[in-house]
């Protein structure tokens, strides 16, 4: 079964910085791709970066680009978000989901339960 | 805002049949990407229902199905349950955005 669980939402001010990992089980991590997706409150879904199988490329939003970091440790199953010069627009639900990378027509077969950023002084 | 746009809102009653659309246009769906769609209650993962414009993944009923038609694409439920009741949304990719896309996303309410 496919698992997948999002830690380090918290609380953080303006500018500040966080960290959030996905804990990946049930496939094997290091032959898929994996996106991060966030919800802002009362918002729909936004895409907001994905990096490859090996780790080799990574894509990302406009919003985030510059300020966020995706990465993965393929040895301990584990996707991360690095997340700097945080914005209160930045307030959200945090999703990783497991990728079917296909170029243009990629989608995201599994999905965790979410990690909540909130960015506020 | 999302280029891809679908009803804020649809409703039926259980038993009935309800259609989501998902309306692009020619720098994403209508260019031929795929259209995907997921089901998503609040405080709860997302799940896939639709892979590929039609394809249902293992485990979902037949109840669901997707269709893509020039710029738009549609979900359809038919046999209403007490439990569709979720917000639903679709993805893409946008080639003047160069990313993948979702939908601005719909509140199915079962009445």
């Amino acid at each position: 079964e496919v698992q997948l669980l999002e830690s380090g939402g918290d609380l953080v001010q303006p500018g500040g910085s966080l960290r959030l990992s996905c804990a990946a089980s049930g496939f094997p991590f290091n032959n898929y791709a994996m996106t991060w997706v966030r919800q802002a409150p009362g918002k729909g879904l936004e895409w907001v970066s994905t990096i490859i199988a090996s780790g080799g490329s990574t894509y990302y939003a406009d919003s985030v680009e510059g300020r966020f970091s995706i990465s993965r440790d393929n040895s301990g199953n584990t996707l991360y978000l690095q997340l700097n010069s945080l914005r209160a627009e930045d307030t959200a639900i945090y999703y990783c989901a497991k990728t079917r990378l296909a170029a243009v027509h990629t989608y995201f077969d599994y999905w965790g339960q979410g990690t909540l950023v909130t960015v506020s002084s | 805002q999302s280029v891809l746009t679908q009803p804020p809102s649809v409703s039926g009653a259980p038993g009935q049949r309800v259609t989501i659309s998902c309306t692009g246009s020619r720098s994403n769906i209508g260019a031929g990407y795929d259209v995907h769609w997921y089901q998503h209650l609040p405080g709860t993962a997302p799940k896939l229902l639709i892979s590929g414009n039609t394809n249902r993944p293992s485990g979902v009923p037949d109840r669901f199905s997707g269709s893509k038609s020039d710029t738009s694409a549609s979900l359809s439920i038919t046999g209403l349950q007490a439990e569709d009741e979720a917000h639903y949304y679709c993805q893409s990719f946008d080639s003047s955005l160069s990313h993948w896309v979702f939908g601005t996303g719909t509140k199915l309410t079962v009445l």
